[in-house]
């Protein structure tokens, strides 16, 4: 079945720092990819999304290429921000008609002044 | 715009008691509708999604189950709880297949 696999956490970073958090997935088809990040205590939001291999998604200096031959949609940033704090998840959206979203089991990131 | 409720947000329970946790969108009509659980240290778990009204697919065996009355409206709800239904329950919403879900605040739901 499809799945997605993105690194074990938790990571620590300085701020301003760069960072890279991996995904790689396996599905038949052509999934939509996304990452979805959520703060503490909260719900997940949408932080970007990719339907087609070549796409960037970006949103809030975030960014993650949909690479079809390497199956990866790796999250980067150039410099994080204390706010960035958050567990990020990353998501594949099951081509064919399923509704479902198949989510990896999320990375925790601490970003420290 | 569209927005989804959830409530309670948080809820503490005794193993053995019912439950029942309400999901509700508003700005929008039709939307597939879901329930995820996230478990301490897990991923989120797919517990059931709708496509319309009275029409339920659940994901996973268990002692949950889901509910839609109205469009709107999804209803989560178990009849005897046990300790390891504790978790963060999340709603969400989409509107098209495939295509960005939008979730909700969660409950917290702790069973004691």
């Amino acid at each position: 079945g499809n799945s997605v696999t993105q690194m074990e956490g938790p990571v620590t970073l300085s701020e301003e720092a760069f960072l890279t958090i991996n995904c790689t997935y396996t599905a038949t088809g052509y999934p939509s990819l996304f990452w979805y990040v959520q703060y503490p205590g909260e719900g997940l939001q949408l932080l970007l999304k990719a339907t087609k291999a070549d796409d960037k998604g970006s949103n809030k200096g975030f960014e993650a290429t949909y690479r079809k031959e390497t199956t990866s949609f790796h999250l980067e940033k150039g410099s994080v921000q204390v706010s960035d704090s958050a567990v990020y998840f990353c998501a594949l959206s099951e081509a064919g008609g399923s509704e479902k979203l198949v989510f990896g089991k999320g990375t925790k990131l601490t970003v420290n002044p | 715009s569209q927005t989804i409720h959830q409530w309670p947000a948080t809820l503490v329970q005794p193993v053995g008691s019912p439950l029942s946790l309400e999901c509700t969108v508003e700005g929008t009509s039709n939307p597939n509708l879901y329930w995820y659980r996230q478990a301490a240290g897990r991923g989120l778990q797919l517990l059931f999604y709708s496509v319309g009204i009275g029409q339920i697919s659940s994901e996973v065996p268990q002692n949950l189950s889901a509910s839609r009355p109205q469009d709107r409206q999804f209803i989560l709800s178990s009849k005897k709880l046990l300790l390891s239904d504790s978790g963060f329950y999340l709603c969400a919403w989409s509107l098209s297949v495939p295509d960005t879900q939008y979730f909700g605040p969660g409950t917290r739901l702790t069973v004691l």
